[in-house]
């Protein structure tokens, strides 16, 4: 199997803090990681598409200076929340795909932010 | 461009009995095609995926899937479901000779009543 770590998964912010998670591919190389953030009772909504070494792709409507995407390695990806406000309380998921694999992504098992 | 409907928002299913969880598609070439089921504040685990080969594909936790071209579905199965089998479900679809980023759908609930 692959093994995708995700941390932390749950937080508790005050309103103006910035929180960094942390995505960590564990068995295997990951070239492109994947943050989807997920609202109660609903489906995955795909933010940004994380390639090792070069800028995130943020899907429309995200803000890139508020989800600030790191991919500096190619086990490790971060998603930090800048001055985090409680409407970015939410449960976040990332996922990767290993490389030259046929395209099942192997997910994270999420982190809860609440933003009091 | 590729995309994939659950039309079901929830399926109910008494312990024991066989169920169901939908799942169309729709992309320009072939299609990989993949399920997930998703735990209460968990991440996805990935259940079983669609290549090539035989239609009926079988994956984790005693689930299997048949590959319909000609109805463009992937449903989900399984013989006799069990009460924690209750979770959220989702179908993903990426196009071979597209983005390789697959597209999920909306997530189908299914509950199993003891």
């Amino acid at each position: 199997g692959a093994v995708v770590s995700q941390h932390p998964s749950r937080v508790i912010c005050k309103s103006g803090t910035s929180v960094k998670i942390e995505c960590r591919s564990l068995d295997f190389q990951a070239t492109t990681m994947f943050w989807y953030r997920q609202f109660p009772k609903q489906s995955l909504m795909l933010m940004a598409t994380s390639n090792e070494g070069s800028k995130a792709t943020y899907e429309q409507g995200v803000e890139k200076d508020k989800f600030l995407i790191n991919h500096a390695s190619l086990t490790l990806s971060t998603l930090t929340v800048t001055s985090a406000h409680p409407e970015d309380s939410s449960f976040y998921i990332c996922s990767a795909i290993k490389t030259g694999d046929t395209g099942e992504l192997f997910f994270g098992e999420g982190s809860r932010l609440t933003v009091l | 461009a590729q995309s994939v409907a659950q039309p079901e928002d929830q399926v109910n299913v008494a312990e024991g009995n066989p169920l169901t969880v939908k799942c169309t598609y729709s992309v320009s070439g072939n299609p990989y095609l993949f399920w997930y089921v998703q735990y209460p504040n968990r991440g996805l685990q990935f259940l079983l995926k669609y290549i090539t080969g035989d239609n009926l594909v079988k994956g984790s936790y005693g689930f299997e899937a048949e590959f319909n071209k000609s109805q463009t579905s992937f449903h989900l199965k399984k013989p006799s479901a069990l009460v924690s089998d209750s979770a959220l479900y989702f179908c993903a679809v990426r196009d071979m000779g597209g983005s390789y980023i697959p597209t999920f759908g909306r997530g189908t609930s299914l509950i199993v009543h003891p």
